[in-house]
């Protein structure tokens, strides 16, 4: 079946710091892939998505390229903020629309001042 | 804010006892989503309904089962209740064709 690998956390990381997590898939077809955040306490927020292939999802800062020859979506952000401190979960679906998400197992990020 | 409505919040109860968790979707959202979160499991998939019917079944045990009603609510029923269940259940919805699904705030559930 379809599934999501991210990098292990805890992830910490100075402000103003480069940040990257890496997220690979498995997946028949050609998924829909995403970005999640969950700050402490909170849901999850969808952060950013891409559709297809050499797509790019950003917001707030963040962006991630749907890499199709490398089944890859990465998250990046140039410069972080201690507001970045969250868990970020990677997540696929199918194109149909409508289905369930796989989400990866999701890495902490803690950013100290 | 997502739209999508979970209560209660928290929720403590004793084992072998049985809880409902309740969701609101979005509005218009036909489908929603049942997760579960614990610290050594992730996010798991328990089961979607679409439109008061149920489409896809994760890992849900037999002691829990869900329903969606007319109006698009989903109830989550949790019942013979273990330390084990504890955990955030999450609720999701999509609307049609969305390959997103918007969360919840989530329920905390505590089995003492």
């Amino acid at each position: 079946g379809d599934s999501v690998t991210q990098m292990e956390g805890p992830v910490t990381l100075s402000e103003e710091a480069f940040l990257t997590i890496n997220c690979t898939y498995t997946a028949t077809g050609y998924p829909s892939l995403f970005w999640y955040v969950q700050y402490p306490g909170e849901g999850l927020q969808l952060l950013l998505k891409a559709t297809k292939a050499d797509d790019k999802g950003s917001n707030k800062g963040f962006e991630a390229t749907y890499r199709k020859e490398t089944t890859s979506f990465h998250l990046e952000k140039g410069s972080v903020q201690v507001s970045d401190s969250a868990v970020y979960f990677c997540a696929l679906s199918d194109t149909r629309g409508n289905t369930p998400l796989v989400f990866g197992k999701g890495t902490r990020l803690s950013v100290i001042a | 804010d997502s739209g999508v409505t979970q209560t209660p919040k928290h929720l403590i109860t004793a084992t072998g006892q049985r809880v409902t968790l309740r969701c609101s979707p979005r509005s218009g959202d036909l489908s929603v989503y049942w997760y579960q979160q614990s610290l050594d499991q992730g996010l798991q998939f328990l089961i979607q309904y679409y439109n008061g019917e149920e489409r896809a079944k994760g890992n849900i045990l037999e002691r829990f089962s869900a329903q969606q009603f007319p109006d698009l609510h989903s109830e989550l029923n949790l019942s013979s209740l273990e330390l084990g269940d504890s955990a955030l259940y999450f609720c999701a919805s999509s609307g049609w064709m969305n390959t997103e699904a918007f969360f919840g705030q989530g329920t905390r559930l505590t089995v003492v």
